[in-house]
Formats: structure tokens, sequence, C-alpha cells
């Protein structure tokens, strides 16, 4: 079974330019998650996704970050204009329920540089 | 709030010996724990997880973690350390509905010397 697909793996850009990253979930998986992870930390959860709806985007900056998972599948989390703290791993997890509980399974990330 | 510590930055042991990785989380009722581990330029790859049951948890590559409920703890062990076991570890802490976002440390980096 594949695992969770991201793309680019890197992203190097000029400050003001918009960057985009793509996240493919593991098949059958309806929660989706886009989590943010700074230089020697944890990673934060940016948004998370139920199928189409965002449940929680209470920590998205929307003022320049955005996403989408139109048909419930794809996702893509969008950055414009980004700025020189926007780099950092964007990481992408999926999860499946295993009764009252899920477990979430991560891309291998996108790492952002902003020049 | 919940929270998760892991108080050691960075350890270092030498190859065939022992591990143990410490966390502390603070939450308010029983949460569900796993313990993710991350190789240099690679995702997060999940080690074991705990929701109930057994308090001593087995996970791949020979790990195992144990669920102190009167410590808040839940920390990674290792009988017997390998090179390639060089990596970071994160821990993290949800909560026992379905979907929600976990909550992570600021990780523990582990080196090896030979």
């Amino acid at each position: 079974e594949a695992g969770v697909v991201q793309s680019p793996r890197y992203k190097i850009i000029e400050k003001k330019q918009p960057v985009a990253f793509w996240c493919n979930p593991i098949s059958g998986h309806n929660t989706l998650y886009w989590y943010l992870q700074n230089l020697g930390q944890g990673p934060e959860l940016l948004i998370r996704y139920e199928n189409e709806e965002a449940v929680d985007d209470s920590q998205l900056p929307k003022d320049r970050f955005s996403a989408e998972r139109l048909k419930g599948v794809d996702s893509t989390l969008k950055i414009q204009p980004a700025e020189l703290g926007d780099s950092a791993v964007y990481l992408c997890a999926s999860s499946s329920r295993q009764g009252s509980a899920d477990t979430q399974y991560f891309g291998p990330g996108t790492r952002l540089t902003v020049l | 709030a919940q929270s998760v510590t892991q108080p050691d930055i960075h350890i270092t042991v030498s190859e065939g010996a022992s591990l143990e990785l410490r966390c502390n989380y603070s939450y308010g009722a029983t949460p569900y724990l796993f313990w993710y581990v991350q190789s240099p330029g690679q995702g997060l790859q999940l080690l074991l997880k705990y929701f109930s049951g057994d308090t001593l948890v087995q996970g791949i590559k020979g790990f195992e973690a144990e669920f102190k409920r009167s410590q808040s703890s839940f920390n990674l062990r290792k009988p017997s350390v390998h090179w390639s076991d060089a990596a970071e570890y994160f821990c993290a802490v949800g909560r026992p509905q379905a979907g929600t976002a976990l909550i992570f440390g600021k990780g523990t980096t582990l080196s090896v010397s030979s």
C-alpha cells in the first residue's frame, strides 16, 4: 500500500512569491492534516480536513495561507505571498479510524526555503 | 492545555547500549500517546502507540514504551541500540475523539557512537 505522497520535496523561492504544496493521502483515509514543522521543533497543526470539509483551521494564517481538498482526496496548501519566516517543512498526514481512535501517517514533507 | 515535554534535547548512546527517551504529557483525561521517529530529510514514521489496555506497548524496530498514568509519562525504550537508530524522536498526544490533531513534543535527537 502506498503511503502519503507529497510534492515537491524541496522548494526554494524568493520572498513575496507564491508557492503551493500537494498531498495525496493513503487510499481510503478520510481525514487529512497539514502540519508545519519549524527547525528544531515538533510539527504543529495548520489545518485538518474531514473529506472535503475543513473542520479545524484555527491555526492557519488566513491572510496568506489557503488550502483546499476539492474531491475529498488530494489536497493543496498555498502560501501567497511567502515571507522569510515561512521557511520550514510542511508535512501532510492522513488517518484511518480504529474504533474510536485514529492513527496518523505522515508523508515525507516539503522543505520550503524562502530567500 | 495539552502539552508534551521531552526533557532531553540531545542524547548520545553507545552502539549496543540501552536507551530510554523521556516523555511527559499534560492532559485532563487518558490521552492517546504516540512515538514517531524522523530521519534527516524524511517524514515521521510511527514507532508505536498507546490507546488503552496493557500499559507496556511494543513497536517496530525493537522499541517499546510504557504508559505510567501516575507519572504522566510515556517513555520509549530499546534494550540495544543500533547505529541506524540515530534520528530524531517525537512523542505526541492526541485526544480520544478520533480525527483530532496531535500535540507534539520538541523532539529528542539521538546520536549513536561506535
